[in-house]
């Protein structure tokens, strides 16, 4: 899983299997951003899921929430060569203040 | 649809130098933010401001300054560029607040010499 400073996760499947990330953040948090980026480009969010939510999917993607754990998932089915990027997620965490905090992320790279 | 266009694409600077980066956009969005992404690590808050004139510190403040003269458009002081200094420099901006989704600039290359 993925958090703050550390490092980037290095994570490295075939096309067409599944792949899960995981995301542990350290307090309660309303909304968990999931976020792509792909080479010299700006993070894109794919994915926001609430605290009153527990899963939430777009396309081939599906988010969980576990709030008791602190922690959060994305899944990628089928995965595709196109979903090799970085993939971070973001808290608010520091609950009161304009700002998320960002995970470390975890470069995913997809082998034909 | 809207765009965020960073100011300039590749920034080499001496050490020592103070070093200007600028960031522009046309959501009409409140909240700009200004990130720093060193290779192998996440994004890093310098600066965010919530509306024009207002600044507030990230976690990674020191050494920069920043300045939001309008609603528009947000800039990042880097005071004094240190030696083999190399990171990109991400400029978000949002609707409102830590809920909201944030739209993403492609980025500033900052390499000192």
């Amino acid at each position: 899983s993925q958090w703050g400073e550390e490092n980037l996760q290095a994570l490295s499947i075939q096309e067409g299997e599944d792949v899960t990330m995981n995301c542990s953040y350290k307090t309660y948090t309303t909304v968990v951003h999931w976020y792509r980026q792909d080479s010299g480009r700006g993070p894109a969010l794919i994915i926001l899921i609430r605290s009153n939510e527990r899963e939430k999917r777009s396309g081939r993607l599906r988010a969980t929430l576990d709030t008791s754990s602190q922690s959060s998932s994305l899944s990628i089915t089928a995965a595709q060569c196109e979903d090799t990027a970085v993939y971070f997620c973001a808290t608010d965490a520091d609950y009161g203040n304009e700002k998320i905090t960002f995970g470390a992320g975890t470069k995913l790279t997809i082998k034909p | 649809g809207g765009i965020i266009t960073q100011t300039p694409k590749f920034l080499i600077g001496q050490e020592g130098q103070k070093l200007t980066l600028k960031c522009q956009q046309n959501f009409n969005h409140d909240t700009m933010y200004w990130y720093r992404q060193d290779s192998g690590k996440g994004l890093r808050l310098i600066y965010y401001s919530i509306t024009e004139n207002d600044l507030q510190k990230g976690d990674l403040s020191e050494g920069y300054d920043a300045s939001r003269e309008k609603k528009s458009s947000f800039s990042l002081t880097v005071t004094s560029a240190q030696k083999n200094e190399m990171a990109v420099f991400l400029c978000a901006s949002s609707i409102l607040h830590n809920q909201d989704t944030q739209y993403f600039g492609p980025g500033t290359r900052l390499l000192v010499l």
